[in-house]
């Protein structure tokens, strides 16, 4: 199982681009990289998937460097209602690597 | 198209007492999970089912047993409740594989007491 690591905590204020990195430096060849947000009370909600390189969508973007250990989330210009917990995990995609979602990264958004 | 549904939403039980959560999706997903999240705490897979008729444990099975009653519905079993127990209880349902992505139910809130 390819192990993540990520910031337990950050800080931001509305209007900032927020960038959460996520290291995996045992990603194996066939492992994409997803991300999840989960709001208080309720179940995590897919943000975004990538392979390599960058990727984007209403949401948000993921970067990808060529040697795969390490992603970094992007939202950009974030308000108050982006504050929540962000996980990311690496799994092949369709295959069934038991996924660990770890402790996220706390990311709390300030008038 | 209501997505994942979980039944009950909150539950007490006394220690020693099962109980069994319910989770039903309607997107004609082939995978299946049942996952616990203690607070402050990520998700931790507790069971799985990859396709219709199968089962296969996760990160922490101990205490629990699991049906895969159809392609829609996966229940999960408390048989003897301890207040290592006591979570919140998520259900999520996806395509194919765990990579792919997961819908997540709204969660079943389990004290044991």
């Amino acid at each position: 199982l390819a192990k993540t690591t990520q910031p337990i905590s950050m800080d931001s204020y509305e209007g900032q681009e927020v960038n959460i990195t996520c290291s995996h430096n045992n990603i194996a060849t066939n492992d994409y990289i997803t991300w999840y947000q989960q709001f208080p009370s309720q179940g995590p909600r897919f943000i975004i998937q990538g392979y390599k390189t960058k990727v984007t969508n209403e949401v948000a973007s993921l970067f990808i460097p060529a040697d795969r250990k390490s992603s970094t989330l992007s939202l950009p210009r974030v308000s108050l209602s982006d504050t929540a917990v962000y996980y990311c995990l690496v799994g092949v995609s369709g295959g069934y690597n038991k996924l660990i979602f770890g402790a996220g990264t706390r990311l709390a958004v300030h008038p | 198209n209501a997505g994942v549904t979980q039944t009950p939403k909150f539950q007490v039980l006394k220690t020693g007492q099962s109980m069994t959560l319910q989770c039903a999706q309607d997107m004609n997903h082939n995978s299946m999970y049942w996952y616990r999240q203690d607070p402050g705490m990520g998700l931790r897979l507790i069971y799985y089912s990859a396709s219709e008729g199968t089962t296969d444990k996760g990160e922490v099975p101990n205490g629990y047993n699991v049906s895969r009653l159809n392609k829609r519905e996966f229940s999960l079993r408390l048989e003897s409740a301890a207040p290592s127990q006591t979570s919140v209880y998520f259900c999520a349902s996806s395509r194919q594989g765990d990579g792919d992505e997961q819908y997540f139910g709204p969660g079943t809130r389990l004290t044991v007491t």
